[in-house]
């Protein structure tokens, strides 16, 4: 069974500071990795998406990587600002056919101190 | 706006009651899911369907859960006989086929008082 852990829970950052969050998972087995934002009692915001091939996505001040044979993923986050508060979700989807569920972490909660 | 949309946002009943939530997926995505997220925890997986097909459903749907799409469009989630536990953030996403990503609705907030 697929297990994803995100660590730290929590982390306060000075505003303007670059920041590492980071996802692991326990089955290599994966279609793609999928990292989400969540703004308290709202939906989730797609961020990236890294494929099992791919090593890294990068949007704007975002970039994620991925190391499938260690299970684990890295969003970086360059120059945070406030508006960067929020909690993000890392998810992923198994490789076998058919399977198309997305398996959660239960987040990490980001606050930058302005 | 043509993303993912929910109907009710939110929604209070009492204990016993049945209630029925609503997911409009984006227009061309033929994949639609289910999720149900608690205080301080990630999404955990419900239900999905490909069109009007229903190909999975997690042992959590116990059978007080049905889900439905009837033409392949929008879908219900029904919870009968509510109880206290269900109360959760229920979320809809869609998807295409061989597409990159699951997209997010913001979500049916249930409180069973």
């Amino acid at each position: 069974k697929q297990e994803v852990t995100q660590i730290p829970a929590a982390l306060s950052v000075p505003e303007g500071e670059n920041l590492v969050l980071n996802c692991s998972f326990t089955d290599s087995a994966i279609y793609n990795l999928q990292w989400f934002r969540q703004d308290p009692g709202k939906g989730l915001t797609s961020l990236l998406l890294i494929q099992s091939s791919q090593r890294e996505q990068t949007s704007g001040r975002l970039n994620a990587s991925l190391d499938k044979s260690s299970g684990r993923s890295t969003l970086y986050i360059a120059a945070s600002q406030p508006g960067d508060s929020a909690t993000y979700l890392c998810a992923v989807r198994a490789s076998n056919f058919g399977n198309e569920k997305l398996t959660f972490g239960t987040g990490t909660r980001l606050t930058i101190i302005p | 706006d043509t993303g993912v949309s929910q109907d009710p946002r939110h929604k209070i009943t009492k204990r016993g009651q049945n209630v029925t939530f609503r997911c409009d997926p984006i227009s061309e995505h033929n994949r639609l899911y289910w999720y149900r997220q608690t205080l301080g925890q990630g999404p955990e997986f419900l239900t999905y369907f490909q069109n009007e097909a229903q190909l999975e459903k997690s042992r959590l749907l116990s059978d007080r859960f049905s889900a439905e799409r009837p033409k392949g469009s929008f879908s219900t989630l029904e919870i009968q006989r509510t109880e206290q536990g269900d109360s959760a953030m229920y979320l809809c996403a869609s998807s295409l086929t061989g597409g990159l990503g699951q997209f997010f609705g913001p979500g049916t907030r249930l409180t069973v008082l």
